[in-house]
Order: structure tokens, then sequence, then C-alpha cells
């Protein structure tokens, strides 16, 4: 079945060290999103990819990064992760921002410790 | 600017009941709407959406939406709540900025159904 691939599904890492959570989608879809979400909270975009062309939220803290190698693949990267990254990340996809309803396909989400 | 609120935060209904989850949205143009659903650790699963066309979605899992836009809203609901319905459930609305597509989220509702 096509889907959206988030590994791994439980992160721990440790305050400060840098730490890379992976994404991959077999759906073949242009757009490839990031969010965070915290306990009891919505979904928050960090940024998103059209193709390659990478697209940030202007609230999007610089220790957040990501990296679209290709259609399949994008990664997001914390450089410092402090306590207050801790939450789960949920990557999504989306087949085509003109000719689609926008809809999104989210994968099952990274859980993010940070100790 | 779009936006979306939902009221409260946690409904609980007894197995068999009718559940009525509430969104309202903010549009400037006609909107596309959706309700995502979330169950522990897991990422978001698509209910149901309205783009254009009757008014009235049918979804998943038994649920149903109609679209209102003399009262802009979108509520979701459902004839007989089965305890697999518990969950958390997100409304959102798709939000075109310049040549990029965007979902905003309300704040979600948690349901509990009681035996």
């Amino acid at each position: 079945d096509a889907m959206v691939i988030q590994n791994p599904r439980y992160q721990v890492t440790q305050f400060g060290k840098p730490v890379t959570l992976s994404c991959s989608q077999t759906l073949n879809h242009n757009v490839m999103y990031w969010y965070q979400q915290k306990s009891s909270q919505a979904p928050k975009l960090l940024f998103h990819y059209y193709d390659k062309d990478f697209n940030n939220e202007a609230d999007t803290p610089d220790n957040f990064q990501s990296r679209r190698p290709n259609t399949s693949f994008c990664f997001l990267d914390i450089r410092s992760p402090g306590l207050g990254d801790a939450a789960m990340y949920l990557c999504a996809t989306s087949r085509d921002q003109w000719r689609d309803s926008y809809e999104q396909y989210f994968g099952p989400g990274t859980r993010l410790t940070v100790t | 600017a779009q936006s979306v609120t939902q009221l409260g935060s946690h409904v609980s209904v007894s197995e068999g009941a009718l559940v009525l989850l509430r969104c309202n949205y903010s549009s400037s143009v006609p909107p596309y709407l959706f309700w995502y659903v979330q169950y522990p650790n897991q990422g978001l699963q698509l209910l149901l959406k309205y783009t254009t066309g009757a008014t009235l979605v049918k979804g998943i899992n038994g649920f149903e939406a109609e679209f209102k836009k003399s009262e802009t809203s979108f509520h979701l609901t459902k004839p007989s709540a089965h305890m697999s319905d518990a969950a958390e459930y997100f409304c959102a609305v798709s939000v075109i900025t310049g040549a990029n597509s965007k979902l905003t989220f309300g704040k979600g509702i948690t349901l509990s159904v009681r035996p």
C-alpha cells in the first residue's frame, strides 16, 4: 500500500545532541510537510517542500532544518535539541497544490524525548 | 486570514449515543474543510473533506459532516458512538498563500465514549 513512513517511531536524544528524523513516501507526492505537535495541542507546521522548493514558517526556530534529497525522502534535523523540543513530529504529503483539494496524508509520527 | 474554532476541549458520550463535534471556520474565500482523527501515539487520519458540491459529506467509520455556509460551520456527527471512536478530532481549513497551500488546524477535541 502507498503510504507515508516515519522512522524511528520513538527517538530519545540528549539535550544539545543533534538528531535527525526521517520520512519517506511511496505516494509520489510533490509536497512534503513537517509538523510539531506537543501534548494536547494541534499540529504546528514547521516547514514544507514543494518539489525542491523549501518553505519555512516565519516562527520556526533556526534550530530546525530540513533536507529533501529526492521526491521520496525528507529529513528533519534538530541541531541542538532543548527540553522544549520534546514532541511528536509528524510528516505529511500532498499530491499537488493546484489540482488537488490540498488533502494531506500523514505518517504515524516520531515521538521525540529529550533527556 | 482563514481560521478554525473548535469550542471545548472534551466531549463525553455514552456508547450508542449521538456524537456531535462542532467546528466553525473563518475564510475570505470558499474553503476546503477537513476532519482528521488521531488515535494515541498515531498520525492523523482523514475522516472526510468538503471541497465543492454536495454540502453533506460522508466519511469513514460512519461519520458525516455538513457544510453550512450561512453559519460558517462544518460540524461532525455520527448517529451511534462506538468505543473505538474514542480519539482526538481535529477540524482544519486549507489556506492558500501565494503558490503554496497549508492546513490550519483547530485546537482539537477529545472524544470519550462511556460503556
